[in-house]
């Protein structure tokens, strides 16, 4: 069955720290993947996807992602961290049905 | 352009009361779905469809019904309320199934 994994529910990293997200995925075939951020409150917004090609995606407000197929991982990672990326980040499978199959997500907290 | 709409925004029930969250999209999507968010579950799929006239059950479809008349509009009924329904429910629409996921701001709903 499909699944997503992400090890880590609470992460703190200090103001222009690195950050790397993991997410391991589950699934047979060549996955769709994506990275969701949602802040308090909010909706669910795309960071950045992956359907073929180019294995280092690039996504919005400096983030990245790369697709390593021998690990089934999908890891999200950002250079430097600014306060206003503190939110909940989703990482996400395509599934079957044509729907998301979402890991149970990554609170990231910023220390000023 | 208001991309995706859910009303209400917040409500609250009693158990056994019905009620209807509305979604709309002005994107002719063709492929809307509900998911539900719980703390810690990250968000499951209640159910889909893939275009006017054409719905099916997701992960979690019991105690909902959908219907889908119209491109626009993928009403999710509660045909009696229980307090396991307590969540906040979230609207997604997109072009084709394996597209990019738009999602609306979510209902929060609190069934007592």
């Amino acid at each position: 069955a499909q699944s997503v994994t992400q090890p880590d529910i609470h992460i703190t990293v200090s103001e222009g720290a690195s950050l790397e997200l993991r997410c391991n995925y589950s699934y047979g075939a060549t996955p769709y993947l994506f990275w969701y951020v949602q802040s308090p409150g909010q909706g669910l917004q795309l960071l950045l996807k992956y359907f073929s090609g180019d294995t280092l995606v690039q996504g919005i407000k400096g983030f990245e992602a790369e697709f390593k197929r021998s690990q089934s991982s999908f890891n999200l990672r950002k250079p430097s961290v600014h306060w206003s990326d503190a939110a909940e980040y989703f990482c996400a499978v395509g599934g079957s049905q044509g729907n998301l199959i979402f890991g149970k997500g990554t609170k990231l907290s910023v220390k000023p | 352009n208001a991309g995706v709409t859910q009303t209400p925004k917040f409500q609250v029930l009693k158990t056994g009361q019905s009620m209807t969250l509305q979604c709309a999209q002005d994107m002719n999507h063709e492929y809307m779905s509900w998911y539900r968010q719980d703390p810690g579950m990250g968000l499951r799929l209640i159910h889909y469809s893939v275009g006017a006239g054409i719905t099916d059950q997701g992960e979690v479809p019991n105690g909902y019904n959908v219907s889908r008349s119209t491109t626009e509009d993928f009403p999710l009924r509660l045909l009696s309320a229980a307090p396991s329904q307590t969540s906040v429910y979230f609207c997604a629409t997109s072009w084709t199934a394996t597209d990019t996921q738009y999602f609306g701001p979510g209902t929060r709903l609190t069934v007592l």
